[in-house]
């Protein structure tokens, strides 16, 4: 099955540093999602896209739907020690209950 | 509270054998997922439910079975056909309709010895 295309890997940053990863597909998506998971944790859902062009905050957090609706990115701004964890993207293709395409994750690293 | 928990947290278990994992949701969801998650990957669909006694097959699916006798529960057999079933396996539930997202449990962390 396809994932999506999630980059960059990994973020090494400084605290107060702002943060932007985005993810890309060779398909359309109805919905593009973002989760934060930390270790041995379930995903925690963060921010939900729904229509192309739709840019949505959750604090410090902005996430973007592309036009395309094969690509979408997150920005993360001012970090804080806690934002540390792995950010994924997910995209849902149907509008039914068929499953979300993950992408690898950026692994993100806050540098003391 | 609602949520969606996963049971056991750990498991271990003898190559050769099945184990099945728990997921149970009282969110009122219609639709269930399982994911597998292995090291710095992203998470792969194994089965998904969309309504009680009804799934279907994700994009991993050899060597594992699933069964939807109740809306709240979702569980998952690992057998001994599935040939690398040491992994991190969550569960997910969302509801049905063109704008949802889904939302996971905590995380069964499975490894065979």
């Amino acid at each position: 099955g396809q994932q999506l295309n999630q980059s960059p890997q990994s973020m090494f940053i400084q605290e107060g540093e702002d943060v932007s990863m985005n993810c890309t597909s060779s398909s359309i998506f109805n919905t593009w999602l973002w989760y934060k998971q930390d270790p041995g944790e379930g995903p925690v859902l963060l921010i939900a896209l729904y229509k192309a062009g739709e840019l949505t905050s959750n604090g410090r957090l902005t996430a973007q739907f592309g036009i395309t609706r094969k690509d979408s990115f997150l920005n993360i701004s001012a970090s804080i020690p806690s934002d540390v964890g792995i950010y994924f993207c997910a995209g849902r293709r149907g509008g039914g209950a068929d499953g979300l395409t993950f992408g690898k994750g950026t692994h993100l690293i806050i540098q003391p | 509270d609602g949520g969606i928990t996963q049971s056991p947290k750990y498991l271990f278990r003898k190559e050769g054998q099945n184990v099945t994992l728990s997921c149970e949701q009282n969110l009122n969801h219609d639709a269930m997922y399982w994911y597998r998650q292995d090291p710095g990957q992203g998470l792969r669909l194994i089965y998904y439910s969309q309504i009680v006694n009804d799934f279907q097959k994700g994009d991993i699916a050899e060597g594992y079975s699933v069964s939807r006798e109740k809306k709240e529960s979702f569980p998952l057999t690992v057998t001994s056909a599935q040939k690398n079933p040491t992994a991190f396996y969550l569960c997910a539930s969302s509801i049905v309709g063109a704008a949802t997202e889904a939302f996971f449990g905590q995380g069964t962390r499975l490894t065979v010895v």
